[in-house]
């Protein structure tokens, strides 16, 4: 088990609404990845945020939002939800300042939309 | 878009048996991992493997990278049912501004 939790577990929207998913992140990390994983693929990159501030971003349109605050927890944000948004969304915590890190994945919020 | 591509898609073997997955990428890389994925659930973390290293072991697993031939494979020895699951090789190609870059995994049967 890693020290990464997610909320909620599970997630029921409708199409246009908006959502917000929430990371804490592993004791003595800064950085927080977002990824989106369609059923049977592998995750996608959405975006990166180190020590508050986004610092890379995958092919995810301007509708998926981020936050990282001062105790290095995190938010995605999904406006303007479609069909294909459904998915696993899983957050990983790393410390970016050493060379070589491993990310430690949280369980993961599945999203439908309706 | 995905930059690996993990083979074979499923592989189903006996308790006991070794199960090898290869991982192929496309672009240079700074380290590959590989994770481990039970029932759609998070992912966890198996090893890293550093582009200057060759071989690596932990535990009962063994990952080989030939960065001439942009490949890796993970081995597990004396499998068992508990290492049923869905298995990632991801990439990082440094500065991890990029996050990791995940093909779209093997997934593993072990059969008791």
């Amino acid at each position: 088990e890693t020290g990464v939790t997610q909320s909620p577990t599970h997630l029921i929207k409708t199409r246009g609404q908006q959502v917000t998913l929430r990371c804490s992140s592993q004791s003595g990390h800064n950085t927080v990845s977002w990824y989106q994983q369609a059923l049977g693929q592998g995750p996608q990159f959405i975006f990166q945020y180190y020590r508050e501030e986004e610092n890379g971003r995958g092919n995810f349109p301007p509708r998926f939002s981020g936050l990282q605050f001062p105790n290095y927890s995190s938010e995605l944000n999904v406006n303007a939800l479609e069909l294909d948004d459904s998915a696993l969304y899983l957050c990983a915590s790393s410390d970016r300042d050493r060379s070589f890190y491993e990310q430690y994945f949280g369980p993961g919020t599945r999203l439908t939309v309706t | 878009s995905q930059q690996g591509e993990e083979d074979p898609q499923a592989l189903s073997i006996q308790e006991g048996e070794n199960a090898t997955m290869n991982c192929s990428y496309k672009t240079s890389i700074n380290n590959l991992q590989w994770y481990r994925q039970n029932s759609g659930r998070g992912l966890v973390h198996l090893i890293l493997i550093r582009s200057n290293e060759r071989e690596k072991h932990s535990g009962r697993l063994r990952v080989t990278l030939d960065t001439s031939k942009k490949s890796s494979s993970l081995l597990i020895t004396a499998s068992r049912a508990a290492d049923t699951a869905s298995y990632f090789c991801a990439t990082d190609a440094g500065g991890g501004a990029d996050g990791l870059t995940f093909g779209k995994g093997t997934h593993l049967i072990i059969q008791p």
